[in-house]
């Protein structure tokens, strides 16, 4: 294995239109979270999974923003109607939720809109 | 209120000098502590966490971080620091049930 995958690692579009990113975590782990980065800040929490079960939504998070992990494995984000304000690196992580091992994080997807 | 707080955005430094970086955390119950250092053009790494146990925890470049429970910190530390250390730092916060969150980051610039 790898690490945390995510694909595309680039992305631009043009304002309304929808965008899925896709993230596939470290197989055995069953934690898996979203995050949005943007210059010189922190990684802001967007949500979260344990398994296929989406644990928490961040409450600033528009309703425009959803996640899914069907089997407990990969997981998409999808922003739909994309405005400006979306541009950012969206990242992945994955963890272990037994033992409280560290988050393992991917290289992001870098979303410009135009 | 669940909520990271690193004092300073941004600490210059001179190469062998000491640095101190800060890291504040707001939780009413036990957490998990880690810092994460993402270099240039990279993506974030794991440097050092806290679980449980001793309170002192180093990493393997020479870093340590020390948890301070009365004071909800998790402060950032190396006692002579390398040009390679120029990097973001990030402080992260486990909350029961596995939701993870980041402070602010702070940028760590060695000088010659």
């Amino acid at each position: 294995d790898t690490g945390v995958s995510q694909n595309p690692r680039h992305k631009i579009t043009k304002r309304g239109q929808n965008v899925t990113f896709r993230c596939d975590p470290i197989s055995e782990h069953n934690r898996l979270y979203w995050y949005r980065q943007t210059l010189g800040q922190g990684p802001e929490f967007l949500t979260y999974f344990q398994n296929e079960a989406q644990l928490e939504k961040s409450r600033l998070l528009s309703d425009r923003f959803s996640a899914e992990r069907p089997k407990g494995s990969f997981s998409t984000l999808e922003i739909q109607r994309t405005e400006q304000g979306d541009s950012a690196m969206y990242l992945c992580a994955s963890s272990l939720a037994q033992g409280l091992t560290e988050a393992f994080f991917g290289q992001g997807t870098r979303l410009t809109v135009v | 209120a669940q909520s990271v707080t690193q004092l300073d955005s941004q600490v210059p430094v001179f190469e062998e000098a000491p640095v101190e970086l800060r890291c504040n955390y707001s939780s009413s119950v036990s957490v998990y502590l880690f810092w994460y250092v993402q270099y240039p053009n990279q993506g974030l790494q794991l440097l050092l966490k806290y679980l449980s146990g001793s309170t002192l925890v180093e990493s393997i470049n020479g870093f340590e971080a020390e948890f301070n429970k009365s004071q909800t910190s998790f402060h950032l530390r190396k006692p002579s620091v390398h040009i390679s250390d120029t990097a973001e730092y990030f402080c992260a916060v486990s909350f029961p049930g596995g939701k993870l969150i980041f402070g602010q980051g702070t940028e760590l610039s060695v000088k010659p």
